[in-house]
């Protein structure tokens, strides 16, 4: 069975202090990791997909990373519109219909 | 504007009453799926669909219905047998090719049971 582990389940920065998440996973052939945003109320928004260790993408302030067994989406001098819950899913290569396996989430703060 | 539309934002429902809470995109996208979201949590698959005329079962299927008679559309009945179906409802679709499977979300349905 696939499984997403997420960490801290919460955090809080000052603007600026930059930081890191993490997304732990176990699947049985990982066809591709997604991180989205997701602001209170709303549906979750694309960040990024990577597919295989060593991978790296970048948006803004944002970089995920990617390793065989965890990704880090690492936050470059945050600002207070940073603040929302980043949510981590995988997709194993055996999947059908491009499902996805979420993690609970990391609810994330950053106070001016 | 291409996207993913959920209709109504907020739903009420009386115990013991069906409600249909619609999802359509203009994406061209040809899969579409369901999911739950209760507070703190991830978001857990109810049921999915590759094609037209075709779905399948997720994890919590229990107690929920689906149909998918166009592309574009893939409502969700919530039925009387859900035992807890106070919940924030969130529709998704993507291409389901190997190399293009991001999935996209609507803005989600609030349901709240009296």
């Amino acid at each position: 069975e696939d499984q997403v582990t997420q960490s801290p389940e919460a955090l809080r920065l000052q603007e600026g202090e930059s930081s890191s998440l993490n997304c732990s996973y176990t699947v049985s052939g990982l066809r591709g990791l997604f991180w989205y945003r997701q602001d209170p109320g709303k549906g979750p928004e694309f960040l990024f997909t990577l597919y295989s260790a060593g991978e790296e993408k970048e948006k803004e302030r944002l970089k995920a990373t990617l390793t065989k067994k965890e990704s880090f989406l690492h936050i470059t001098a945050p600002k207070p519109e940073d603040s929302a819950t980043y949510l981590c899913a995988v997709q194993a290569v055996e999947t059908s219909g491009s499902r996805l396996t979420f993690g609970e989430g990391t609810q994330l703060t950053v106070n001016p | 504007d291409g996207g993913i539309t959920q209709s109504p934002k907020y739903l009420f429902r009386k115990e013991g009453q069906n409600v249909t809470l619609s999802c359509e995109q203009n994406l061209n996208h040809d899969a579409m799926y369901w999911y739950r979201q209760d507070p703190g949590q991830g978001l857990r698959l109810i049921y999915y669909s590759q094609i037209v005329n075709d779905f399948q079962k997720g994890d919590i299927a229990e107690g929920y219905s689906v149909s998918r008679e166009k592309k574009e559309s893939f409502p969700l009945t919530v039925t009387s047998a859900q035992k807890n179906p106070t919940a924030f409802y969130l529709c998704a679709s993507s291409l389901d090719r190997a190399a293009y499977n991001e999935q996209f979300f609507g803005p989600g349905t609030r349901l709240t049971v009296l």
